[in-house]
């Protein structure tokens, strides 16, 4: 099984900074890149997902940059805030298989 | 209100006994999916299913065993083989895309 890696492993942000979050794929066959949140004791819940056709998706404070080419996306949180210190796992999905990331635990100080 | 539920919440077992961990959707997805989470570590897949009666072993299967009698539901038993079985289970669904996690059980091994 071709794996996802992500980085870092842990990460600590300042409230109100920039929290960055880096994956990596290799299976070309993916054409669906989510992010999810998970908090402790709590299943993992959908934050934000992209397509390979598109460069970059925003909602809200929580962005994907998607870089085909280098196989590789990430998350960016703006305004990091103290309610978004969680588990965030990325993953690859083609139709309904799906790969993760083994996950980064973000603390925002306040 | 539509979503996927397992219960129990948190289970204690015996070495030696066999325990079943309930997983039901009203979502109408046809996949569905067994996660093991271990303290610290990402989502690793025990088993699948993509329609009824019939399903996959994943990458940690061994131990485990599952039925798909119908298609909201999917119920996976920890079998005594499972030397190791004490973790945080989680259930998943998909639809066309998106894969909808439940919220838990955390099964441990008295």
């Amino acid at each position: 099984q071709q794996q996802v890696k992500q980085s870092p492993q842990s990460l600590i942000v300042q409230k109100g900074g920039i929290s960055i979050i880096n994956c990596a794929y290799e299976n070309t066959a993916f054409d669906y890149f989510p992010w999810y949140q998970q908090f402790p004791g709590k299943g993992p819940a959908l934050l934000i997902a992209i397509r390979p056709d598109v460069s970059e998706k925003k909602e809200g404070r929580f962005t994907i940059s998607f870089n085909k080419s280098a196989k590789q996306f990430s998350l960016h949180i703006m305004d990091s805030q103290p309610g978004d210190s969680a588990t965030y796992f990325c993953a690859g999905g083609s139709g309904q298989n799906f790969v993760f990331g083994p996950g980064t635990r973000l603390s925002v100080l306040p | 209100d539509g979503g996927i539920t397992q219960s129990p919440k948190y289970l204690f077992r015996k070495e030696g006994q066999n325990v079943t961990l309930s997983c039901e959707q009203n979502l109408n997805h046809d996949a569905m999916y067994w996660y093991r989470q271990d303290p610290g570590q990402g989502l690793r897949l025990i088993y699948y299913s993509q329609i009824v009666n019939d399903f996959q072993k994943g990458d940690i299967a061994e131990g485990y065993s599952v039925s798909r009698e119908k298609k909201e539901s999917f119920p996976l038993t920890v079998t005594s083989a499972q030397k190791n079985p004490t973790a945080f289970y989680l259930c998943a669904c998909t639809g066309l895309t998106e894969q909808f996690f439940g919220p838990g059980t955390r099964l441990t091994v008295l």
